[in-house]
């Protein structure tokens, strides 16, 4: 089944403690990217990756890092978590032709930071 | 000025009623335009995209785009209680960027 996968789904933490959410594909996609969603601020983007070792920052990067080693894989890092990225989060990919393809995104990681 | 705009909502149709969801973008340059569903807790969902000014139609659901007046609808058709759901309307940019407005959320009545 053509998917994005994501771990955890839910994730409770403290502040400070370094986390990482990772995030699978398996429809062979050059495109993925990190969306967080917030109560009336909608998906805004994070990271994405137009390919292997290609990333780039989005509209709110600050505090999160990103790699690319593989292209099926795209792990969100926080390195200090603080409760200002308490959120739910979401992967998603798409065919090289991003952003003008549809995006297909993970079931979501629910992160709390206490 | 929010580069995709929608109403908030809710939208709130009877069932069988046509559900007309509207969306608005400031960068004239847009050339791909999305509708995701998003029930509460999970994640959005492809619905329908359309590149070109017109309709495009797929079963009970007709998307419109307007590049003159800068708008994007989507319309549902004989609107079910399961299409109760937000609504997200996206558009990629001249930048190649693409962006998310904040939704509409549809209420489909018995």
């Amino acid at each position: 089944e053509a998917q994005v996968t994501q771990n955890p789904r839910y994730l409770i933490t403290v502040t400070g403690k370094k986390l990482t959410v990772t995030c699978s594909q398996n429809m062979n996609h050059e495109y993925m990217s990190w969306y967080r969603q917030d109560p009336g601020l909608g998906l805004r983007q994070i990271y994405y990756s137009m390919n292997v070792e290609v990333t780039d920052k989005g509209d709110v990067p600050e505090g999160y890092k990103v790699s690319r080693k593989e292209k099926r894989n795209f792990p969100l890092i926080l390195e200090s978590p603080s409760p200002n990225q308490t959120s739910l989060y979401f992967c998603a990919s798409s065919t090289g032709t991003a952003p003008n393809s549809p995006l297909h995104f993970g079931n979501g990681t629910r992160l709390t930071v206490t | 000025q929010k580069e995709v705009e929608q109403n908030s909502g809710p939208l709130s149709v009877p069932e069988g009623a046509i559900a007309s969801l509207n969306c608005t973008y400031s960068d004239r340059g847009s050339q791909s335009f999305f509708w995701y569903r998003q029930y509460s807790g999970k994640s959005p969902e492809l619905i329908m995209f359309i590149y070109s000014n017109g309709d495009k139609e797929d079963g009970r659901f007709t998307a419109q785009l307007n590049k003159a007046s800068q708008y994007v609808s989507l319309l549902i058709r004989d609107s079910q209680p399961s299409d109760s759901a937000t609504y997200l309307c996206a558009a990629t940019g001249t930048a190649s960027k693409l962006t998310f407005g904040t939704g509409t959320r549809l209420q489909v009545t018995l």
